[in-house]
């Protein structure tokens, strides 16, 4: 299997903070890196696909760059709206595997 | 829209089997562009994946080893959805268990969640 690789598993910053979140996979995996943001009790919601594009309604303070192994998710000016927790995730193959995340509080 | 909505019991008993059911609207399970998944989420485990199914001119499923031999996925193209059973489960079972659409076109990103249905394995 896969193994994803998140870091830091936990950050707290201020509004309008840029914010960096890093992701690594054990091999390979070209573009299909995906990012998630979950909020409390809910289910995690689609950030980023194919490591830097994005689904339609996701504010432009969100970036992702990398490929191969490297991944990494950037909020430009960070917002209250912004805490809860994100996780990567690798849909090169089966099994998919995610990483164990990474919890963005607002100080 | 698409839409996915979960069914199913939220306590099992050790050693039954779990069965939950995904419904679909604004989508069909038998289209070529997307895959059906189940995943789970639980704080020792965190978000772990346990297997999709998808049609290309036949339908296919891959599944976790780790439930593999104890998991079922299946889709009902007459209902448009898709179901999990989980045979002989034990307390290691308790999660929120989650479907999801894998899209084509976003890079088999999880596009669309189900609801959560947050099961619990006690007698």
């Amino acid at each position: 299997d896969i193994q994803m690789t998140q870091s830091p598993p936990s950050l707290s910053a201020s509004v309008g903070d840029r914010v960096t979140i890093t992701c690594r996979a054990s091999q390979t995996i070209g573009t299909y890196l995906n990012w998630y943001q979950q909020k409390p009790g809910r289910a995690p919601n689609l950030l980023t696909y194919a490591a830097s594009s994005f689904p339609s309604g996701v504010p432009p303070r969100f970036s992702g760059s990398g490929s191969g192994t490297d991944f990494t998710l950037t909020i430009s000016s960070l917002q209250p709206e912004d805490s809860g927790t994100y996780f990567c995730q690798q849909s090169f193959t089966t099994p998919r595997t995610f990483g164990q995340g990474t919890k963005v509080g607002i100080k | 829209q698409v839409q996915l909505q979960q069914s199913g019991p939220g306590l099992v008993k050790p050693s039954q089997t779990l069965s939950l059911t995904c419904a679909v609207s604004g989508d069909s399970v038998s289209s070529n562009s997307a895959a059906w998944s189940w995943i789970r989420q639980s704080p020792s485990r965190g978000l772990e994946w346990l297997a999709r199914t998808y049609y290309r001119s036949k339908w296919y499923s891959d599944y976790a080893v780790s439930v593999r031999s104890r998991l079922d996925i299946n889709a009902v193209t007459s209902k448009n959805q898709f179901s999990l059973q989980l045979n002989s489960v034990t307390p290691e079972d308790t999660a929120v268990y989650y479907c999801a659409r894998e899209a084509a076109a976003r890079g088999y990103g999880m596009d669309v969640w189900g609801q959560g249905t947050a099961v619990t394995v006690s007698s």
